[in-house]
């Protein structure tokens, strides 16, 4: 089966920088990647998502890439602001074509921005 | 759009009883939910996958006479913790695959925490 793996596990950064977060994944089958952000206590929510036959995508200061010969994707996180503070999760699957809608997720990362 | 509600948000009840969660897509029609459960500090692992109008699917581990699911309409999925007992107690999160237009995308609900005394 799929294997996602997610790092760094913290990161911390000053308000106003940019914030990376890397994912990396085992089975090239998989062609859906979403992120989710997931504040204390709440659900996750979708903020970003791409599929294997595009290489980045961007909305506003969220940006993800992903390079299906390394299989590995990331976000980025431009001008961050102190709302941005979260949990953050990768995840992968099969997606539409294959049938299968399972997420594999990543262990998630906690990121602080520090005002 | 692609709102997922649970009820409800949290619970507590005493060991032995059973409880019933439910999610809803409210904006979407959803053939396909999913059941995750959540430690603190840990990724979301998947329970079972719940299809309209058929058995749910397990995932290895969890037992299915426990974690009783019922996916009675495009738009309800519900979950029974039965005989629940203090090592139930955790987070408990649904999403939904939206039938169109893309059905590969899961929108998640905001979850209900157990609490099991």
């Amino acid at each position: 089966g799929e294997n996602v793996e997610q790092h760094p596990s913290t990161l911390s950064v000053q308000e106003g920088d940019s914030a990376v977060i890397k994912c990396t994944y085992s089975d090239s089958a998989s062609n859906y990647f979403p992120w989710y952000k997931q504040e204390l206590g709440k659900g996750p929510q979708l903020i970003i998502d791409i599929r294997s036959n595009v290489g980045e995508k961007k909305d506003q200061r969220i940006a993800v890439t992903l390079n299906k010969t390394a299989k590995h994707f990331s976000l980025h996180i431009t001008e961050t602001q102190p709302e941005d503070s979260a949990v953050y999760f990768c995840a992968a699957s099969y997606g539409e074509m294959a049938g299968s809608y399972q997420l594999t997720f990543g262990k998630g990362t906690k990121l602080s921005v520090i005002p | 759009g692609a709102v997922v509600s649970q009820h409800p948000s949290w619970v507590i009840c005493k060991s032995g009883t059973s409880v019933k969660i439910e999610c809803r897509s409210l904006d979407f029609q959803a053939t396909t939910m999913f059941w995750y459960r959540q430690f603190p500090k840990q990724s979301l692992m998947l329970m079972a996958t719940s299809n309209e109008g058929s058995k749910a699917t397990y995932e290895q581990g969890v037992e299915k006479d426990k974690f009783l699911i019922n996916h009675a309409s495009l738009t309800l999925s519900t979950l029974t913790v039965t005989s629940a007992h203090p090592e139930d107690s955790s987070f408990y999160i649904c999403s939904a695959l939206r039938d169109r237009p893309s059905t590969d995308t899961q929108y998640f609900g905001p979850g209900t925490r157990l609490t099991v005394l």
